[in-house]
């Protein structure tokens, strides 16, 4: 089992649209969790953080985390053109000493695309 | 701000050869971790540093691959000798320190090997 995984896609979504990214993730103490943007070419950006069950909400962007179900989601509301890119998600566990954050874990993304 | 600057963007080369690549990190960035991002895949990390000590390399393939960060700023990246197999997106990130929330990325190095 892969620790991070995602749907592969593409995930395609009329402009307006909704658009709902999911992840699960296999380690039971994984702490934080990232949801990063990446377009065709160009390196990888942080657009959400999540630590605690529940939502968190930015802008038009929503992270939602489940820890019992080891489950965390993205939903982009309103979504353009320009939100189409390859959506990674990403689990940092703490380290072996437990005193600080370990290494940052990436699922292989979801390919999104936003039609006009 | 300048951002992590890394070179050189593209590299082409044969099997068997070695290649480097380089990162400086953005200024005052403790933690510096290079990144192997295979086509279609998400970046997997092969090094992390904290200053010029190695934190975590257990993803580093050691037979081929080197890392290093001699005053804990620019870094190297040495592939000796390469495969197909390492074809890919060479990412270098740095951040604050090493529980910091955000990881910045430079541009990346486009490794191909014919």
């Amino acid at each position: 089992q892969k620790e991070v995984e995602q749907n592969s896609g593409p995930l395609s979504v009329p402009e307006g649209a909704i658009a709902s990214l999911n992840c699960t993730y296999s380690d039971r103490v994984s702490q934080s969790f990232f949801w990063y943007r990446q377009y065709s070419g160009k390196s990888p950006e942080l657009i959400m953080s999540i630590y605690s069950n529940g939502d968190k909400e930015d802008g038009r962007f929503t992270a939602q985390l489940n820890k019992a179900s080891q489950y965390v989601s993205l939903l982009i509301r309103d979504s353009q053109p320009s939100d189409s890119a390859t959506y990674l998600c990403a689990v940092k566990n703490r380290d072996a000493g437990g005193t600080s954050y370990g290494k940052l874990t990436f699922g292989q993304g979801t390919i999104l695309t936003v039609h006009p | 701000e300048a951002g992590v600057a890394q070179s050189p963007r593209y590299k082409i080369i044969e099997k068997r050869q070695s290649v480097a690549f380089w990162c400086n990190p953005i200024s005052g960035h403790a933690t510096l971790y290079w990144y192997q991002q295979i086509l279609g895949q998400g970046p997997k990390l092969l090094i992390q540093f904290q200053n010029n000590g190695v934190v975590d390399d257990s993803q580093l393939p050691k037979d081929r691959f080197s890392a290093e960060r001699l005053k804990g700023v620019d870094s190297t990246l040495k592939i000796q000798p390469a495969k197909l197999e390492d074809s890919a997106v060479y990412l270098c990130a740095s951040s604050l320190f090493k529980g910091a929330v955000e990881q910045y990325f430079g541009p990346g190095t486009r490794l191909t090997v014919t």
